[in-house]
């Protein structure tokens, strides 16, 4: 079965650094692999997805994300952060093959943004 | 506008007392879900339907019913409610496979 591990809980950064958030994944196989975004009191948005092709994705809000076979990761990445994007980010992974719709989700990680 | 639908946004109920979610989309697509949120936890996979008449397990099923007749709609039925599914609940839909989910605004539900 697959899973999800999101090793941080909490993260804070300030306003305009660089921000890296890890994921990590077990799967037989290349799943599907996602992003999603929570703000306080929403639903989530879709960040981005990967599936197949090249490893490095972009997504909206000038996020990107880089799969590594080797070390069973997917994490998220953006160059300078903005105060809009506190909130909570989730990372999923779907299978490719078997029961089809089964979209598992890490814990979150909480991020906060410092002036 | 392309969209999944929750119904209530907000709901107080008690312990025993039938109650059903509805979701709806309109965005013609196959696969649906529903996902139950809780602090620490992260989101759950309740139950997941790839068409019409075809649905399945998550990971938390126990005490939840789902049905799916129509494409477009896939209520969450709680026969008999309980403290422990007080809950924020989310339903979605996707395309296929690999588009990924598309989420509702969410269900607040607190059974006391």
């Amino acid at each position: 079965a697959q899973s999800v591990t999101q090793p941080d809980i909490h993260i804070t950064v300030s306003e305009g650094a660089s921000l890296e958030l890890r994921c990590n994944y077990s799967y037989g196989a290349t799943p599907y692999l996602f992003w999603y975004v929570q703000s306080p009191g929403q639903g989530l948005q879709l960040l981005l997805k990967y599936f197949s092709g090249d490893t490095l994705v972009q997504g909206i809000k000038g996020f990107e994300a880089e799969f590594k076979r080797s070390q069973s990761s997917f994490n998220l990445r953006k160059p300078s952060v903005h105060w809009s994007d506190a909130a909570e980010y989730f990372c999923a992974v779907g299978a490719a093959g078997g029961s089809q719709g089964n979209l598992i989700f890490g814990k979150g990680t909480k991020l906060s943004v410092k002036p | 506008e392309a969209q999944v639908t929750q119904n209530p946004r907000y709901l107080i109920t008690v312990t025993g007392k039938k109650l059903t979610v509805t979701c709806s989309q309109n965005m013609n697509h196959e696969y649906m879900s529903w996902y139950r949120q809780d602090p620490g936890l992260g989101l759950r996979q309740i139950y997941y339907s790839m068409n019409v008449e075809v649905t399945d397990k998550g990971d938390v099923p126990e005490g939840y019913k789902v049905s799916r007749k129509e494409k477009r709609n896939f209520p969450l039925i709680l026969e008999s409610p309980s403290p422990n599914q007080t809950s924020l609940y989310f339903c979605a839909s996707s395309l296929s496979r690999g588009s990924g989910y598309t989420f509702g605004s969410g269900t607040r539900l607190t059974v006391v």
